[in-house]
């Protein structure tokens, strides 16, 4: 059975600090990977999606940045942080082939920046 | 940009009543998902549809993709029913469009 992993549960920053935020899914090749954002009591945003390692496709301008390491592996990153980054980060895969595809998502990072 | 008008915003239901939500699209829509979030965070699955409807026990889902919108029927509402139901647009790519959402109380 597949599981989508992410790290950390949750974390409290500083405006102005770095950022690293990680997903990983095991059970599943090269699955299509995604990261969406959602402001506490709104909806969800799809930030960054990649359909093979090393490719990434940005949806959303956030000033953030994402990168695909390993087939398994999202991150996303930021070199500063601001104030609007605060927030509930998701990861997702769906299968390949370009065809319709369900997306499961994981349990979530929840950001605080102050 | 593309669109998803999710009503109602919330919902307050008695146990053993029942209601719909609707979804109504602005662009051209490959598929549906309904989602419920729970209140740790976490997106449950409920329907993926590419047409047509749905049925999973006391919930059943309709994605008509001629007339852009989609409906999530509760029937027989339970307290752990509670959360906030999401319907999300895939379009011809990758991109997902969330609604809105709908905050659904079930109360005894």
């Amino acid at each position: 059975a597949q599981t989508i992993h992410q790290w950390p549960v949750a974390e409290i920053k500083a405006v102005g600090s770095p950022l690293s935020l990680g997903c990983t899914i095991k059970g599943k090749s090269s699955p299509n990977l995604y990261w969406y954002w959602q402001a506490t009591g709104g909806t969800l945003q799809q930030l960054f999606y990649s359909i093979t390692v090393g490719q990434v496709e940005s949806v959303v301008q956030l000033n953030l940045s994402a990168s695909r390491p390993k087939d398994d592996q999202f991150i996303l990153s930021t070199e500063k942080l601001l104030l609007s980054h605060s927030g509930f980060y998701l990861c997702a895969w769906s299968l390949t082939g370009g065809a319709r595809a369900e997306q499961f998502f994981g349990p979530g990072t929840r950001l605080t920046v102050l | 940009g593309d669109q998803v008008e999710q009503s109602p915003s919330a919902l307050s239901l008695h146990e053993g009543t029942s209601s719909a939500l609707r979804c109504n699209f602005t662009t051209t829509t490959r598929s549906v998902q309904w989602f419920r979030q729970n209140s740790r965070g976490s997106l449950i699955n409920l329907f993926y549809l590419a047409s047509g409807t749905k049925e999973n026990g006391r919930l059943k889902s309709a994605f008509d993709s001629k007339e852009l919108y989609s409906t999530l029927h509760i029937r027989d509402a339970q307290l752990e029913d509670s959360g906030t139901y999401f319907c999300a647009a895939e379009d011809m790519g990758y991109k997902l469009t969330f609604g809105t959402g709908t905050s659904l109380l079930v109360d005894p």
